[in-house]
């Protein structure tokens, strides 16, 4: 399964609403569908798991949705924190692969 | 509180082995019932599952890597390591050890992360 990304790049301010798209080249149960956040020179942080259930000390400003090959993460609120790469990642393979990542940058 | 340590050399000769190992605390590798991974970052480039090991000792690998590969466990020492073979400079990445989030049963998504050990292939 391969995940494809978009956009790139997201050139956003603090304050504002981001959402990122992850589309998959077949269709995923939304049980394996997880999104990271990566900041430089860090691992990769687990975000939402199952689609939407946040991972533990989450804030609740980060969701995620979708179903099927299209699913989304949506940052509510932008806090200065928050400017970094973000992968999703499909789980139902036994094999797990990554999309290309989406930066949002400030 | 449990975490994740990788160690390894920084640097190999193309054609030889790379060797990492990951250090656990706060959890079991060989009693607590959770798949541990490893997973690469080439530079400028996505992340790449590369296999896991189970407690019972049981692995899978991807199977892009999977004639190169070997993860092995060491519960006296609480560690589990890789072994890649033939290295090449593609091989040249950003390793992270990692958990599964799913215990008994792998979810195939990661909720505990190590820092990651920087390999480079060269001569």
């Amino acid at each position: 399964i391969v995940l494809t990304q978009s956009p790139d790049t997201l050139s956003l301010s603090p304050g504002e609403r981001a959402t990122l798209s992850c589309r998959a080249s077949q269709s995923v149960s939304s049980t394996y569908l997880a999104w990271y956040q990566q900041k430089a020179g860090q691992a990769p942080r687990l975000l939402i798991y199952s689609a939407s259930r946040r991972a533990p000390g989450i804030p609740d400003r980060f969701s995620g949705s979708g179903s099927g090959t299209d699913f989304t993460l949506t940052i509510s609120r932008l806090e200065p924190e928050d400017f970094a790469v973000y992968y999703c990642q499909q789980c139902v393979t036994s094999s797990p692969s990554f999309g290309g990542g989406t930066e949002v940058e400030l | 509180q449990v975490r994740l340590q990788e160690s390894g050399p920084g640097l190999v000769k193309p054609s030889q082995t790379l060797s990492l190992t990951c250090t656990v605390s706060g959890d079991s590798v060989s009693t607590g019932g959770y798949y541990w991974n490893w997973i690469r970052q080439r530079p400028g480039k996505g992340l790449e599952w590369i296999g896991y090991i189970y407690n019972t000792g049981a692995t899978h690998y991807n199977p892009s890597l999977k004639s190169r590969i070997s993860i092995s466990s060491d519960p006296s020492a609480n560690q589990f390591s890789l072994r890649l073979t033939s290295v090449t400079a593609a091989d040249t990445a950003v390793y992270y050890c990692a958990r599964d989030l799913g215990r008994y049963s792998p979810k195939r998504c990661f909720d505990l992360w190590g820092r990651g050990s920087l390999v480079t292939v060269s001569s």
